[in-house]
């Protein structure tokens, strides 16, 4: 079974100011796909970004990058010029490539604040 | 145009009632899934629709029901209502292997 940690519960950034987010994932999968969903006060699950296993090269979505480490199982989020819409829960998401079911393994989150 | 959508957002109701949550997606997807979020905010997988057909049922009490009437559509009916089934339910729904896209989401308070 797979497992994902988020070791940050709470962080909070400056307003313009840039933050990472960690996210490490145990598995004895080669083929895989990792995920940060956004989750504002709304309550609505927003996709940030998507990173796929077999690619080297790291995911970029505007203000948002990650760093993935495949062999330290790391899938850390970057937000770069934080903005006060930015502050939600943040969820680290894990895919099997080949699972039929296709489901997400979930980490426990964390919540950013985004200070003016 | 809502791309998934669940209906109600809100349910309260009384312990031993019987209630239903339905999800409704417009983007071709054919596979819908139903996730449980905690007070906790802990997100966790329950069940797993493929072509109508039922993939995965991750240890959910019998109480719990899905039924997919078909590709756009899957509903969640839960049997005599527990304290602990209180939280915010998801539907989600994908095409393939590919990510998911998740509904607004339905707090259930069973009183």
């Amino acid at each position: 079974a797979q497992t994902v940690t988020q070791s940050q519960p709470e962080m909070s950034v400056q307003e313009a100011e840039t933050v990472t987010l960690s996210c490490t994932y145990d598995t004895s999968e080669s083929n895989y796909y990792l995920f940060w969903y956004k989750q504002p006060p709304s309550r609505q699950m927003i996709l940030v970004i998507r990173q796929e296993a077999y690619k080297q090269q790291n995911a970029t979505e505007n203000r948002f990058s990650v760093n993935f480490q495949k062999a330290a199982k790391s899938f850390s989020l970057k937000i770069s010029d934080s903005q006060l819409g930015d502050t939600a829960m943040y969820f680290c998401a894990f895919m099997k490539r080949n699972n039929a079911g296709n489901m997400l393994t979930f980490g426990g989150g964390t919540r950013l604040m985004v200070k003016p | 145009d809502t791309a998934v959508s669940q209906t109600p957002k809100y349910l309260v109701t009384q312990m031993g009632n019987d209630k239903s949550i339905k999800c409704e997606q417009n983007l071709g997807h054919d596979t819908m899934y139903w996730y449980k979020q905690d007070s906790k905010k802990f997100l966790k997988i329950m069940f797993s629709y493929n072509n109508k057909e039922l993939i995965i049922n991750e240890t959910v009490p019998n109480r719990f029901s899905p039924k997919s009437p078909d590709k756009a559509h899957l509903n969640l009916h839960i049997n005599s209502l527990e304290l602990g089934d209180s939280a915010v339910y998801f539907c989600a729904s994908s095409r393939g292997v590919r990510e998911q896209f998740f509904g607004p989401g339905t707090r259930l308070t069973v009183l």
